[in-house]
């Protein structure tokens, strides 16, 4: 079954405009992590940022923050403030709470395209 | 966090052939993990990369196909065997070090399987 779902294959902003990227996830574990990359389109994969379960406050990082609402299973990544170079792909990934567990699952991923 | 360095990072390959794929973390990291990825998809983990002993494939990746090796704990490599264009793909390695949150990443190998 999938378990992180990101339903917006494209999606365009203006520059500076702020933008959200939608992520729900399925899980019973009650510890998990939450994270964003952005892949652009040279391959690699950037880390922007986590949310673990148990953190009480929406986790921010400069121009990038979540909006983690843990009974609805969602985490959309918010960029504020939307650059050029902003245009990637991201993908949210999720890490399950099992000690013997380390491994993240992704969800399809969603193309940004930040207009001028 | 860790620095990871990933090579080749790209190469074009005969059908039938094998090519390794070596990545080096530049410290300690408890896990390490492969992942595959077909053009236009997502992400999908191939296997966790256990030190010493025999990897953990996830479902329809088999070691065979995909013989990974860690002989410690900032080394490993990734075998492509027998390939065939199916195989073409940006091909990841991943660390986990236990410390902070974000996985890092070596920069990917394109390959392209002719």
């Amino acid at each position: 079954a999938q378990k992180i779902t990101q339903t917006q294959p494209g999606m365009f902003v203006q520059e500076k405009e702020a933008v959200t990227l939608d992520c729900t996830y399925d899980t019973s574990d009650q510890s998990y992590g939450l994270f964003w990359y952005k892949q652009p389109s040279s391959g690699e994969m950037i880390f922007l940022i986590y949310q673990g379960s148990y953190d009480e406050q929406n986790a921010t990082e400069g121009r990038y923050s979540l909006n983690f609402q843990k009974a609805r299973k969602s985490a959309n990544l918010v960029i504020s403030a939307s650059q050029l170079g902003d245009s990637a792909m991201y993908f949210c990934a999720m890490r399950e709470g099992s000690p013997n567990n380390n491994d993240m699952r992704f969800g399809a991923g969603t193309r940004l395209t930040v207009k001028p | 966090s860790a620095v990871i360095s990933q090579k080749p990072s790209r190469d074009i390959c005969q059908r039938g052939t094998s090519l390794t794929i070596q990545c080096q973390v530049d410290s300690q990291v408890t896990m390490m993990f492969w992942y595959r990825q077909q053009p236009g998809q997502s992400l999908t983990l191939i296997a966790t990369a256990n030190q010493g002993s025999e990897a953990t494939y996830e479902s329809g990746f088999v070691i065979d196909k995909f013989p990974i090796s860690r002989p410690n704990l900032t080394f490993s490599t990734l075998t492509v065997s027998n390939m065939s264009p199916e195989d073409s793909s940006i091909y990841l390695c991943s660390g986990f070090g236990g410390l902070g949150y974000g996985y890092t990443f070596g920069s990917g190998t394109r390959l392209t399987v002719v």
